[in-house]
């Protein structure tokens, strides 16, 4: 049991947008900047967005993040099928000098 | 090219040890904060363990504390993963991946996994 929460499934069809949720605490989310995760089934992790909205080099601008207290979203936008994958929030979790680094449980995204 | 590539995986019996390997190319790795992340069949992403720069401080899940121990060997890019007292649940792919700005970014750069079976 995560200490952040994702909906476990999410869909759209081809050019909609789609929006997933991350809820956590003041522990976490309200305290250190949110990473995103996207891992398309059978290939390891790819760093989707980190510090809350910053997109890595080569990740297309249809991904954005943003963060609010202690929830964090992550949209895309002109959904594309490649982008069927599963998607993972992840932050920092305790005291500074404790913290622990926790993943929420992800959400399936299907392009209908 | 940045890679990350694990080794070590396999068929192992309960109560049984491993030690996973990952070795770094291309990337900078001393002064990085490392971790290992597992994904049982069919579940998401749960972190395991992770070490710092000098290698001098780690941490564990509650899940492995006590069987696993994380290490690394900065001469040749490497951290390591011995897993003791090895049980069913432990049966997963486990990645290793490097922090992305230093101690802080959390995992950025990750490789692509080596999967541990549990099973008599």
């Amino acid at each position: 049991q995560s200490v952040l929460t994702q909906p476990p499934s999410a869909s759209g069809t081809p050019g909609q947008r789609v929006t997933i949720s991350c809820s956590g605490s003041t522990s976490n989310i309200g305290s250190y900047t949110v990473n995103w995760y996207q891992q398309v089934p059978g290939t390891a992790p790819r760093l989707l967005i980190y510090g809350d909205d910053q997109r890595p080099s080569g990740v297309p601008d249809r991904f954005s993040g943003s963060k609010s207290g202690t929830s964090a979203s992550l949209a895309i936008t002109g959904l594309q099928s490649e982008d069927e994958a599963n998607y993972y929030c992840a932050t920092w979790d305790g005291s500074l000098n404790g913290r622990d680094w926790v993943f929420a449980g992800g959400t399936k995204l299907t392009v209908l | 090219e940045v890679q990350l590539v694990e080794s070590g995986g396999g068929l192992v019996q309960p109560g049984g040890s491993l030690r996973l390997s990952c070795a770094a190319s291309g990337i900078t790795f001393n002064n990085y904060w490392l971790y290992w992340v597992r994904q049982a069949p069919g579940k998401g992403l749960v972190w395991v363990s992770r070490i710092n720069g000098d290698g001098r401080s780690t941490k564990y899940a509650d899940s492995v504390k006590g069987r696993f121990s994380i290490s690394r060997d900065n001469a040749k890019n490497t951290v390591y993963l011995q897993m003791n007292s090895l049980r069913d649940e432990d049966t997963a792919v486990y990645y290793c991946a490097r922090d992305r700005t230093g101690n802080t970014g959390g995992p950025g750069w990750w490789g692509r996994g080596t999967l541990v079976t549990v099973s008599s």
